[in-house]
């Protein structure tokens, strides 16, 4: 089986950095994508590691560590529309992922 | 290029109805999911088809039925609907492997 862990909830502040923390324990994993989704909203691709190392994706960038099994979103210069839930998803190769439970990022003015 | 679209957006069931929630893709992509989203549970796979004429059991399949009808459609159906369904779905598309899926506007059911 496969599961993830995150973060419940997250707050920051208008123009700081912050990181979701991601931890996983599959049985097969081929990499780590995140999505965004908005209140009332469907779950948008953000990114995704299929390598260990860094990849930048203008302000959010993601990170991966597969001897760690563990993985983070940073997201730089935050704006209040950055205000949503954030999941990791596990790619195990069979063509599905399974997601984390999402992280609530609350940015205040 | 609509994406991913799903009929209806809202609905509400009485215990023991049945429905079929329609899902839609124009991007020509292989694999289609139909996930149920609960609060505090994040996005549960309930079936999935990697490519037209297959489908598989995902997390969560218990009291669901598929029908990938072509390429483009992937309907889900509740055959009795029970109050522990009330959740809101989306169907999802990708191309091949699934790392990059894109989500379609959700169907609210409630069922009471």
């Amino acid at each position: 089986g496969q599961s993830l862990e995150q973060p419940s909830e997250v707050t920051a502040v208008e123009g700081a950095i912050v990181q979701i923390n991601c931890t996983y324990q599959t049985s097969g994993f081929y990499g780590l994508s995140w999505y965004q989704q908005h209140d009332g909203g469907a779950p948008t691709f953000l990114s995704y590691n299929g390598l260990d190392g860094l990849e930048e994706t203008g302000r959010f960038s993601s990170f991966l560590s597969r001897s760690d099994s563990y993985g983070y979103l940073l997201l730089q210069e935050l704006q209040m529309k950055d205000s949503a839930s954030y999941f990791c998803a596990c790619d195990s190769g069979y063509s599905t992922l399974t997601f984390g439970k999402g992280t609530m990022l609350l940015v205040s003015p | 290029n609509a994406g991913v679209t799903q009929t209806p957006k809202f609905q509400v069931l009485k215990t023991g109805q049945s429905m079929t929630l329609q899902c839609a893709q124009d991007m020509n992509h292989n694999s289609m999911y139909w996930y149920r989203q609960d609060p505090g549970m994040g996005l549960r796979l309930i079936y999935y088809s990697a490519s037209e004429g297959t489908t598989d059991k995902g997390e969560v399949p218990n009291g669901y039925n598929v029908s990938r009808l072509n390429k483009r459609e992937f309907s889900l159906r509740l055959e009795s609907a029970a109050p522990s369904q009330t959740s809101v779905y989306f169907c999802a598309s990708s191309e091949g492997g699934g790392s990059e899926q894109f989500f379609g506007p959700g169907t609210r059911l409630t069922v009471l």
